[in-house]
């Protein structure tokens, strides 16, 4: 069974200081990696994807890296505002077996930011 | 622009009974799912569908059944509902069967079985 793992599990910060996230991922079979906002009460909306090793994506303060061969994923976010408050879950799609349009999510890293 | 429209958003139901999710996508999209959320879990892949006419199972399908008839909607049925279904049940959908899309996903169902 594909396990991804995220860490941590949970974070506090004060508003304006920057933070960062990992994702870690077989590095066997890998397809692409994804990383999702999820937000209390709401649905998951997507962040990134990510498909090619050293993809570096950025969406205003938010930043992602992408490491396939050691099987690892960073999400950066660049002086944190009480509104980044969320749960930030990553996904890992494989070519391996079955339809690899399958993704195996990780339990998530609850971000809270004071202000 | 509706993207992935998940109902009902809450329902109880009482051991035995069975109920179906309804789920439509608007966005011509390939593949649809249906996950799970449990506490102290990741979601977790219940059935999936790559096509209109073709369903597969995922990591977590008994006690459920999928049907794709459509390209846009993926209904999600409870045969017999006991209280280890109780979860929040998301519906996703995204352009590529290939895993290298953006999944869009309903606004979730808060089941709980008594």
């Amino acid at each position: 069974i594909l396990n991804v793992e995220q860490s941590p599990q949970s974070l506090h910060v004060q508003e304006g200081d920057s933070t960062n996230f990992t994702c870690s991922f077989p590095s066997s079979n890998f397809y692409a990696l994804h990383w999702y906002r999820w937000e209390t009460a709401k649905s998951p909306e997507a962040l990134f994807v990510m498909t090619l090793n050293g993809d570096e994506k950025k969406k205003g303060r938010i930043s992602a890296t992408l490491n396939t061969k050691e099987g690892y994923s960073y999400l950066y976010i660049k002086g944190s505002q009480p509104e980044d408050s969320a749960t930030y879950l990553c996904a890992f799609g494989s070519n391996y077996g079955g339809s690899q349009g399958n993704l195996i999510f990780g339990k998530g890293t609850k971000l809270s930011v004071k202000p | 622009n509706a993207g992935v429209t998940q109902t009902p958003k809450f329902q109880v139901l009482k051991t035995g009974q069975s109920m179906t999710l309804q789920c439509a996508q608007d966005m011509n999209h390939e593949y649809m799912s249906w996950y799970r959320q449990d506490p102290g879990m990741g979601l977790r892949l219940i059935h999936y569908s790559v096509g209109a006419g073709i369903t597969d199972q995922g990591e977590v399908p008994n006690g459920y059944n999928v049907s794709r008839s459509t390209t846009e909607d993926f209904p999600l049925r409870l045969l017999s509902a006991a209280p280890s279904q109780t979860s929040v049940y998301f519906c996703a959908s995204s352009y590529s069967s290939l895993g290298d899309t953006e999944a869009f996903f309903g606004q979730g169902t808060r089941l709980t079985v008594v």
